[in-house]
């Protein structure tokens, strides 16, 4: 089982439409959570952090879930620029201390 | 620049042969990682250091992936005997510390033929 499971898409989803993308981890000694974002052929890009009360920026809002292992990422009045791969990532605070990145799930916003 | 700096950005080699890859990262980042990505997939972690030291190599998939960063700033990996199979493109990241945002480069993009 990969530690960091996603859905691949791709998400295909008209502009203004909102959109949300899960992600499941397996490790429960995971202690930091990120949304990262990667576009084509570009190097990842931290999108946001994830925190446990749940934090929004702007059109974006994260949420995590403890007991259940689960992140989520909410994408609101979704614009073209946000065509890209949303990679869900963890890190634990003891042991291997590296980011480990899901598969990524991939969106592309329409006009 | 300012950023995390990767060379070459593409290196074409034959099976069999030798390659090393660079990573320049931010001035005064003390943390220092090596991903591999290939199609499809996300960064899959390979070796991170702390200052001049591997922390952690448990993602190197074979012995003959080896990274070094001796003065705890530039650091290069390694491939020997590389097979068709090591063809990704190899990201390096830097951070100020482990629990600090890490930045990526823009990555090698490895083919071997």
């Amino acid at each position: 089982r990969k530690e960091v499971e996603q859905d691949p898409g791709p998400f295909n989803v008209p502009e203004g439409a909102t959109v949300a993308f899960n992600c499941t981890y397996s490790n429960s000694a995971s202690q930091s959570f990120f949304w990262y974002r990667q576009d084509c052929r570009k190097e990842p890009k931290l999108l946001m952090s994830v925190y446990s009360s749940g934090n929004e920026d702007g059109r974006f809002t994260a949420q995590l879930n403890r007991a259940s292992q689960y992140i989520s990422l909410l994408i609101r009045d979704s614009k073209l620029s946000d065509s890209a791969t949303y990679l869900c990532v963890v890190r634990l605070d003891t042991g291997r201390r590296a980011l480990t990145f899901g598969s990524g799930t991939r969106l592309q916003v329409q006009p | 620049g300012a950023g995390v700096s990767q060379t070459p950005s593409n290196k074409v080699t034959e099976k069999g042969k030798y390659v090393e890859l660079r990573c320049d990262p931010i001035s005064g980042h003390t943390a220092l990682y090596w991903y591999r990505q290939s199609l499809g997939q996300g960064p899959e972690f390979l070796i991170y250091f702390q200052g001049t030291g591997a922390a952690d190599d448990s993602g190197l998939p074979n012995d003959r992936f080896f990274a070094v960063r001796p003065e705890g700033s530039v650091s290069t990996l390694k491939i020997q005997r590389t097979e068709r199979g090591d063809s990704a493109v190899y990201l390096c990241a830097s951070s100020l510390g482990t629990g600090s945002e890490a930045f990526f480069g823009q990555g090698t993009r490895l083919t071997v033929v």
